[in-house]
């Protein structure tokens, strides 16, 4: 079955680099029309799309975050790596990744890894 | 703000139908892009509820169903059960943000 794990740092210092991996099973990052995208939450908040990659390495970010985040795969680890430069504390939040069509339809979802700014 | 615009919270007895709005413009929703609904329980990851406006992903019951009209869609629930409490979001894709869009999410309480 398709299964979507996030990993990466609990707590981050603010300007520091968050790097978080996603590690997909149960289909590969090279399937035609499908791709992996980051969405986060902070703590009582709305879900916000940040960015996606697609199996043909087509990527896309968030506007108001684009200077920011840089997003690849290694699809041979089955693995997709974000990275968010110069963190602040609004950037505390559930960090999720989902297996996306390209319909947009968000299929599936890891259980999400909780990042806290904290100095 | 969020692009796409769900009301805050709505509510309804055991039994009823309630319905969640998501309410877009013509770079979203009216300019022709799909519209995806999820449910997210407490304290869980979103779950997929709806695909393509109105599509149920194998598994979900039939007291979910899904609308697009213009620029807004609609989610309906029937026979509304206590585990339906949830939060529920509605997402598309904005030409003007060149990206995907999620609504501001709507808690449904089941009273």
């Amino acid at each position: 079955q398709v299964t979507l794990k996030e990993s990466g740092p609990v707590l981050v210092k603010p300007t520091e680099t968050l790097t978080l991996t996603c590690t997909v099973s149960g289909f590969s990052l090279s399937n035609a029309r499908m791709g992996v995208s980051w969405i986060r939450q902070p703590p009582g908040k709305a879900l916000e799309w940040l960015a996606h990659i697609f199996s043909n390495d087509e990527k896309s970010y968030s506007t108001s975050l684009k200077s920011r985040l840089t997003i690849s795969k290694d699809t041979s680890k089955s693995q997709v790596v974000l990275t968010m430069t110069n963190m602040d504390p609004v950037d505390t939040a559930t960090y999720y990744c989902a297996r996306i069509d390209s319909s947009g339809c968000h299929g599936y979802w890891g259980q999400g890894t909780l990042v806290t700014l904290s100095s | 703000q969020s692009v796409l615009t769900q009301p805050p919270s709505v509510s309804g007895a055991p039994g009823q139908r309630v319905t969640i709005s998501c309410t877009g413009s013509s770079s979203n929703i009216g300019a022709g892009y799909d519209v995806h609904w999820y449910q997210q329980l407490p304290g869980t990851a979103p779950k997929l509820l709806i695909y393509g406006n109105s599509i149920r992903p194998s598994g979900v019951p039939d007291r979910f169903s899904g609308s697009k009209s213009g620029t807004s869609a609609s989610l309906a629930i029937s026979g509304l059960q206590t585990e339906d409490e949830a939060d529920y979001y509605c997402q598309s894709h904005d030409s003007s943000l060149s990206g995907w869009v999620f609504g501001g999410g709507t808690k449904l309480t089941v009273l």
